[in-house]
């Protein structure tokens, strides 16, 4: 079946420093979308992947579709405290499967 | 718009007890979907719908029922609760079309946190 790993599980950063989250599926993906999930909140949809070496930018945070649309990351420069929470990819098809999520902590 | 709400916020039930997860959303959304969330396992999806009157298990069904009789309403029943069932429950929303709900936004309720003892 499909699998989709997300790498780290947990990342430690200190305010200022880059951080970068990935998503890799043993099967090409139709398109792939990304969300954040404060502590103790629900996850709340960031973008959407659907072309092929698609990047995107939303003013910190870069987001890339591969080429083989087999993988994803984002990438957040200077992270800043309110980036702290959990990141998930969420691949397609009909039961929508999550990654596991990569969790940021920021030290001030 | 209310989005998508969900009661109750926490729960405590004993093992063995039933109880229904109540999800509603006006946005006429025809996907809604429950996920349980557990530490270090990410969001696993437990059922699904499609449309009202039609239902369908996800990754981890075993333990509950659900059923879809109109739009906006999908509750999630426990039938006889156990301990592994304490998780935080989340369910989601999503419009449909034709190209499925995989190219469109989730939108998430606020989650219910259940405890089984």
């Amino acid at each position: 079946g499909q699998q989709v790993m997300q790498i780290p599980q947990y990342q430690h950063v200190q305010e200022g420093e880059d951080f970068t989250t990935y998503c890799n599926s043993s099967t090409t993906l139709s398109n792939i979308q990304w969300y954040k999930q404060r502590p103790g909140g629900h996850p709340v949809f960031l973008i959407q992947l659907v072309k092929s070496g698609e990047v995107k930018k939303q003013k910190r945070l870069t987001f890339q579709f591969g080429e083989a649309k087999k993988n994803s990351s984002l990438h957040i420069t200077a992270t800043q405290t309110t980036d702290v929470g959990t990141y998930f990819c969420r691949f397609g098809n009909e039961k929508l499967t999550f990654g596991t999520g990569t969790r940021l902590t920021i030290i001030p | 718009n209310a989005g998508v709400t969900q009661t109750p916020k926490f729960q405590v039930l004993k093992t063995g007890q039933s109880m229904t997860l109540q999800c509603a959303q006006d946005m006429n959304h025809e996907y809604m979907s429950w996920y349980r969330q557990d530490p270090g396992m990410g969001l696993r999806l437990i059922h699904y719908s499609v449309g009202a009157g039609i239902t369908d298990q996800g990754e981890v069904p075993n333990g509950y029922n659900v059923s879809r009789s109109t739009t906006e309403d999908f509750p999630l029943r426990l039938l006889s609760a156990a301990p592994s069932q304490t998780s935080v429950y989340f369910c989601a929303s999503s419009t449909l079309f034709h190209t499925g709900p995989d190219y469109y936004e989730q939108y998430f309720g606020p989650g219910t946190r259940l405890t089984v003892t």
